[in-house]
């Protein structure tokens, strides 16, 4: 399977608690995004790395999240001190820059509960 | 405010209809919009992306319409199947260059046999 994996599935924690979910995207696609879902809400951007290095983060990843994509393969995404709010499914999607444009591919998502 | 509006309301259709999905857009001038599907409980799928500069855009079942004037996009499905039944999700790319693109929340459409 090619396609962009996430690890784990599931996550339920306590709240205070630190987490941290694993993406691994399409092997070719130098493009990576981050994004939170919550129910009836579309995707929200979290944060989009070009290889290595993350260009662009929305206001909305506090200083409790933080990811990384050390060499440009697989990325991680950690949430410190985890709040109910946290509560969502996270996704992550790759991509492969062609013409300018930006069809993503996403993984599966991890859901995670905070308790 | 910047805002991707699509009809919060879910569409009912009966199979074999044509089923019309909308999306609206303010204080922004993307240079494409993309749709995707979403089924529950799993990632969005890419279907189709539309230019600036295109009026129209068809894939088998599936037409796109992207009209900047009116800041709209209309997404139709022909001789729709229950198969169809899932939420799509309009999104653009608000900057340009692909570093983010925003997504409405989706119009959930349900495809009655």
């Amino acid at each position: 399977d090619t396609g962009v994996s996430q690890d784990p599935r599931h996550k339920i924690t306590k709240r205070g608690q630190n987490v941290t979910f694993r993406c691994d995207p399409i092997s070719e696609h130098n493009r990576l995004y981050w994004y939170r879902q919550t129910l009836g809400q579309g995707p929200e951007f979290l944060t989009y790395f070009q290889n290595e290095a993350q260009l662009e983060k929305s206001r909305l990843l506090s200083d409790r999240f933080s990811a990384e994509r050390p060499k440009g393969s697989f990325s991680t995404l950690e949430i410190q001190r985890t709040e109910q709010g946290d509560s969502a499914m996270y996704l992550c999607a790759s991509s492969r820059r062609t013409s300018g444009v930006n069809e993503q591919y996403f993984g599966p998502g991890t859901r995670l509960t905070v308790t | 405010s910047q805002k991707i509006e699509q009809n919060s309301e879910a569409l009912n259709i009966q199979e074999g209809k044509t089923a019309t999905l909308t999306c609206n857009y303010t204080n922004y001038s993307p240079a494409y919009l993309q749709w995707y599907r979403q089924d529950p409980g799993r990632g969005p799928v890419f279907l189709l992306l539309i230019r600036e500069n295109e009026k129209e855009k068809r894939k088998e079942r599936l037409k796109v319409t992207f009209d900047t004037t009116l800041k709209q996009s209309l997404f139709h499905i022909t001789a729709s199947q229950p198969a169809d039944s899932a939420t799509y999700l309009c999104a653009l790319d608000p900057q340009g260059g692909g570093f983010k693109t925003i997504f409405g929340a989706g119009t959930r459409l349900f495809v009655k046999a």
